[in-house]
């Protein structure tokens, strides 16, 4: 299995564009999740899906953020309009059992996003 | 709400000196328990994982963690470093029981000098 997958690696965008990232889940997980990394606030976890259905937003920083899973095997996190303040690395994870032994959760090699 | 705090924001070593980084948490109920790395410019890597059994886990690359219930810590710990160890370590806990949220600590950046 390739893992999970992510894309772009690297995103720059000016300000007040729109931003769409990509992740590709392990095949077979029915969990993912988007966290966001910067210096400031450390991991966060943005939102996360359980067969392609939104189960917690909570985190989704404001309304400027919006998540989908149309397909067990696509993700993607938009911004729009993009700010400065969006810069950080965004990951993905993918999992089959989160709580429970086999314990599974894969993170992919993240988006570093820099809006200027 | 559940919290973790990693109590060691950087921490600089020689090497073949001995690693302690803390990690306590705030939740009262069952827990799993994770250790990760991230080494630069790469991706979370788990480093090992407790759920249940033993207090003391072993994972890769010679770390291991103590489970401690009653002072909800589980802290990382390596006798030995080397330079290859100079990463950013995260501790994380899940709710164990059908909640699916890994929450991280702040991390703690090691730098190991030859």
């Amino acid at each position: 299995d390739a893992g999970v997958i992510q894309s772009p690696r690297h995103e720059v965008t000016e300000m007040g564009q729109e931003v769409t990232l990509r992740c590709k889940p392990i095949s077979g997980h029915d969990y993912l999740f988007w966290y966001r990394q910067t210096m400031m606030r450390g991991l966060e976890l943005l939102i996360y899906f359980n067969n392609n259905v939104p189960i917690d937003d909570s985190g989704m920083p404001e309304d400027r953020f919006s998540a989908k899973m149309p397909n067990a095997s696509f993700s993607t996190l938009k911004i729009q309009p993009s700010e400065p303040r969006d810069s950080a690395v965004y990951f993905c994870a993918s999992s089959l059992n989160p709580g429970t032994e086999p314990y599974g959760y894969t993170f992919g090699s993240g988006t570093r996003l820099t809006v200027v | 709400a559940q919290s973790v705090s990693q109590h060691n924001h950087h921490v600089i070593l020689s090497e073949a000196a001995s690693l302690e980084l803390g990690c306590n948490y705030s939740y009262g109920g069952t827990v799993n328990l994770f250790w990760y790395v991230q080494y630069p410019g790469q991706h979370l890597q788990l480093l090992l994982k407790y759920f249940s059994g033993d207090p003391l886990v072993k994972g890769i690359k010679g770390f291991e963690a103590e489970f401690i219930k009653s002072k909800f810590s589980f802290n990382l710990r390596k006798p030995s470093v080397q330079w290859s160890d100079t990463a950013e370590y995260f501790c994380a806990v899940i709710r164990s029981g059908g909640y699916n949220k890994l929450i991280f600590g702040a991390g703690t950046r090691l730098a190991v000098h030859p």
